[in-house]
């Protein structure tokens, strides 16, 4: 059974950084065609993607927020860790990681996997 | 950058509706078009991959159609677990639209 757990701090404030880690079980980040996601969702607002990682390494981020972010993995430690720098007010959001199947071995083009996401709230 | 426009934002309905939730893609995606439903205070579900593929253990009343730049979710008839907010996002570079809140009329 696949699970994912985000973690980190609840509460950030403006200008520093912010560092996510999304622990999880069921799957290897090493078998070829698996990754893992990094969205996040405003308080009432729409969902929005901001990383990526694959099992081989390659990494792709959100045109929009590609400056500010940099997403890692412990293959071995099972987790995926998502750093946001230089954080605003607006990025007050529930952020989760998820799983990304191998589309070759399943069919399937889509996160089937979530974490139940962690609230970040950027205030001074 | 692909943008999804998602319509309605917000469609009032009744328990066996049918009901019609639309994307539209800035530019051609073929078929990756993925549909999550979404409940309060819970992370999205998937629903339906590679526009018309329903996930395990979902539901046959969702359906998916669709390609190149146009794609609909489709209920054909609603049912009280079925009042939630619905997403689709492309796969070509993951964007979400901006999702869909299906309310009891």
């Amino acid at each position: 059974q696949i699970t994912l757990k985000e973690s980190g701090p609840t509460l950030v404030k403006p200008t520093q950084t912010l560092t996510l880690t999304c622990t999880f079980s069921g799957f290897s980040l090493s078998a070829t065609g698996v990754g893992v996601g990094w969205i996040r969702q405003p308080p009432g607002k729409a969902l929005e993607w901001l990383a990526l990682i694959f099992w081989d390494d390659d990494k792709r981020y959100s045109p929009s927020l590609k400056n500010r972010l940099t997403i890692t993995k412990d293959t071995s430690e099972n987790q995926v860790v998502l750093t946001m720098t230089n954080l605003d007010p607006v990025d007050t959001a529930t952020y989760y990681c998820a799983h990304r199947p191998s589309i070759s071995a399943s069919g399937k083009a889509g996160f089937d996997y979530w974490g139940q996401g962690t609230l970040v709230t950027v205030s001074s | 950058d692909i943008q999804m426009t998602q319509s309605p934002s917000t469609l009032s309905a009744s328990v066996g509706d049918r009901v019609a939730i639309t994307c539209r893609a800035s530019q051609s995606i073929g078929s990756w078009v993925a549909w999550y439903q979404q409940k309060p205070g819970k992370a999205p579900k998937l629903l339906i991959y590679m526009a018309s593929s329903l996930e395990d253990g979902i539901p046959s009343r969702f359906s998916g159609s669709g390609s190149g730049t146009e794609f609909t979710l489709t209920i054909s008839s609603l049912q009280p677990d079925d009042f939630a907010t619905y997403h689709c996002q492309q796969w070509h570079s993951w964007t979400f639209g901006q999702g869909t809140k299906v309310e009891i009329k």
